[in-house]
């Protein structure tokens, strides 16, 4: 069965600093690999996407996130935070069959301080 | 830009009653799903659907639920009988047919149950 572990529950940065959030995930074939943010009340957006090519990933807003199978991960990052990144992001890893559902991870809050 | 859209935000219902969820999904969309979110808590998958049938769904989505495609637009997700623990926030998702997974989100359904 596929899981995905946010180790960080709570991140607080200052605003301008670099960003990493860590997810780790557990699959048995070659995973596809989302992170999502929720601001409060608002529903899933996608940040990005990983499903095979180049290991370092680019999404909206600045993030990027790297795959490194060896260590099955998949962190997402941002050189510098702005005050509106505050929001809870999900890491979820897809199954390859045909239902395609996605397991999530439980999430991290960030917060950022002025 | 084409997105799922939900209703109702908000659905206050008494235990034991039945409760309709309604998505519409992207036009030329072919795969749906439901999720849930209890609060503070993790997504967690309910069910996938495709050409007209279930294609997998997880332990939570017992006898109480039923999902139905009943025109060219509409993705409802039926409780037949609700209990307190049904209370969450209900995501309905779509994607496309093809090699991208990505599954596009609503903004959810917040269902409450006293």
């Amino acid at each position: 069965a596929q899981s995905v572990t946010q180790p960080d529950i709570h991140i607080t940065v200052s605003e301008g600093a670099s960003l990493e959030l860590r997810c780790n995930y557990s699959y048995g074939a070659t995973p596809y690999l989302f992170w999502y943010v929720q601001s409060p009340g608002q529903g899933l957006q996608l940040l990005l996407k990983y499903f095979s090519g180049d290991t370092l990933v680019q999404g909206i807003k600045g993030f990027e996130a790297e795959f490194k199978r060896s260590q099955s991960s998949f962190n997402l990052r941002k050189p510098s935070v702005h005050w509106s990144d505050a929001a809870e992001y999900f890491c979820a890893v897809g199954a390859s069959n045909a239902g395609n559902m996605l397991t999530f991870g439980g999430g991290t809050r960030l917060m950022v301080k002025p | 830009e084409p997105e799922v859209t939900q209703t109702p935000s908000h659905q206050v219902t008494q235990m034991g009653q039945e409760v309709i969820l309604r998505c519409v999904p992207i036009s030329n969309h072919l795969y749906f799903y439901w999720y849930r979110q209890i609060l503070g808590q993790k997504v967690e998958f309910l069910v996938s659907f495709y050409n007209n049938e279930i294609s997998e769904k997880s332990e939570i989505f017992d006898d109480q639920f039923s999902v139905e495609r009943p025109d060219g637009s509409n993705f409802t997700l039926k409780i037949r009988s609700t209990k307190l623990e049904d209370s969450a926030m209900y995501f309905c998702a779509s994607r496309p047919q093809g090699p991208s997974h990505e599954q596009y989100f609503g903004p959810g359904t917040r269902l409450t149950v006293t």
